[in-house]
């Protein structure tokens, strides 16, 4: 699983609260992303690092913002969480050595009513 | 930019029978090929994958794949399905790191729900 934890697992929110998502991993990779996962359309990428401090968007990145202050963790944040970011969000890690995959966390479930 | 498309959104098949799962990419670039599997409420692992070499690729519980790039496809197929291969099985692509970094970026199709009945 390389080692790809995230947190919460699950959680409802209020429309405009702000939401943060952790993804922590224990083995030092430079590549991580978020994805939302909806039904239809596969899995779609929101951000992206590419080392401390390094970001950037990906094709859905409106309402979402990203830190990566340390190497092992990636937060994602929903500044005022909406009913349309209600989805499964997905951390993955980039092994870009021999096995040149990307590895994914559990995923969380997020509600927004 | 790719794209990545699924042309079954759900399979239905009987235990024992052959599968094939279907998948079309477009890139103007060239591609690596990759498909993951997710059983129901879990994570998604990976298949298998083609970066370079065989175009028949093999992968993990039995399952295949074969990278056909004048037809630009990369379908999945198994000769004989158990109850246990029920899960959402998906395409990704993602550019070669020729003439430049990819940052690892995936590309997903919309995926494919296999169910296998008895």
């Amino acid at each position: 699983d390389a080692g790809i934890t995230q947190s919460p697992r699950h959680k409802v929110t209020e429309t405009g609260t702000p939401v943060t998502l952790r993804c922590h991993q224990t083995e030092n990779h430079r590549y991580m992303y978020w994805y939302r996962q909806d039904p239809g359309h596969g899995l779609r990428l929101i951000h992206y690092s590419y080392g401390v401090k390094d970001t950037d968007k990906g094709e859905v990145s409106d309402g979402y913002s990203v830190s990566r202050s340390k190497t092992e963790d990636f937060l994602l944040t929903l500044e005022s969480a909406t009913s349309s970011q209600t989805s499964v969000y997905f951390c993955a890690i980039w092994s870009s050595g021999v096995a040149d995959t990307q590895y994914f966390g559990p995923g969380t479930r997020l509600t927004v009513l | 930019a790719q794209s990545v498309t699924q042309l079954d959104s759900q399979v239905p098949v009987f235990e024992e029978a052959p599968v094939e799962l279907r998948c079309n990419y477009s890139s103007s670039v060239s591609v690596y090929l990759f498909w993951y599997v997710q059983y129901p409420n879990q994570g998604l692992q990976l298949l298998l994958k083609y970066l370079s070499g065989s175009t028949l690729v093999k992968g993990i519980n039995g399952f295949e794949a074969e990278f056909n790039k004048s037809q630009t496809s990369f379908h999945l197929r198994k000769p004989s399905v158990h109850i246990s291969d029920t899960a959402e099985y998906f395409c990704a692509v993602r550019r070669t790191n020729a003439g430049g970094t990819s940052y690892g970026k995936l590309t997903f199709g919309q995926g494919t729900i296999l169910t296998v009945h008895p």
